[in-house]
């Protein structure tokens, strides 16, 4: 079975820290792909990153890094110098093909609050 | 592109009322999906299709019923409201049925049951 664990629920931190979100999951797929979405106070959801499962290499988009690592089947995610902005309710999610279709299985999200 | 557009935004809803919760895209996609979020659980999946004329169910589909008779729309009907249907839903689409794709979000509706 396919499962997304998110195990921290909620994180403040003082802005300006640097902050770690946690992804592991579980899927006995060789091909899938993990995604990060943000889900700011205004409710919407937003698409941040996308990771194929043959593609280890860490990304850096701004303050933004993520870390992926098969063996230990984790997908954290790094925000440097955190902002006020970046309060919001961060969702891990795993997808696969499977039947002639896909699925995509989300974790529990961790909310993050930036204290100014 | 008005992108994946949801009506109501907000809904309050006696128990055993019916209601559908509208969805529709502009953009072509032949995945579309409904997902429920409730505090603490994410999102999960009611129904989902692949293409017009054909859906199937998610991990939560008990109480919802579905249809896609266009590629654009999408609507979720509530056949017999009850509380534990209080939720914010949410649709979404993707260009086809590839695990790659992103997805694309609407907005959400709010919905109370009382």
């Amino acid at each position: 079975a396919q499962k997304v664990t998110q195990a921290q629920t909620e994180i403040s931190v003082v802005e300006k820290e640097d902050v770690t979100l946690d992804c592991v999951y579980e899927t006995r797929d060789t091909t899938y792909y993990l995604f990060w979405y943000k889900q700011p106070p205004s409710g919407e959801l937003v698409f941040l990153i996308r990771r194929n499962s043959f593609d280890e290499q860490n990304e850096i988009s701004g303050r933004y890094s993520w870390n992926f690592q098969k063996s230990t089947s984790s997908f954290n995610f790094t925000i440097t110098a955190s902002q006020v902005v970046d309060s919001a309710v961060y969702f891990c999610a795993l997808s696969w093909s499977g039947a002639g279709s896909y699925q995509l299985t989300f974790g529990k999200g961790t909310k993050l609050s930036v204290i100014p | 592109n008005a992108g994946v557009t949801q009506t109501p935004k907000f809904q309050v809803l006696k128990t055993g009322q019916s209601m559908t919760l509208q969805c529709a895209q502009d953009m072509n996609h032949e995945y579309m999906s409904w997902y429920r979020q409730d505090p603490g659980m994410g999102l999960r999946l009611i129904h989902y299709s692949v293409g017009a004329g054909i859906t199937d169910q998610g991990e939560v589909p008990n109480g919802y019923n579905v249809s896609r008779s266009t590629t654009e729309d999408f609507p979720l009907r509530l056949l017999s409201a009850a509380p534990s249907q209080t939720s914010v839903y949410f649709c979404a689409s993707n260009p086809d049925r590839d695990a790659y794709n992103e997805q694309f979000f609407g907005p959400g509706t709010r919905l109370t049951v009382l």
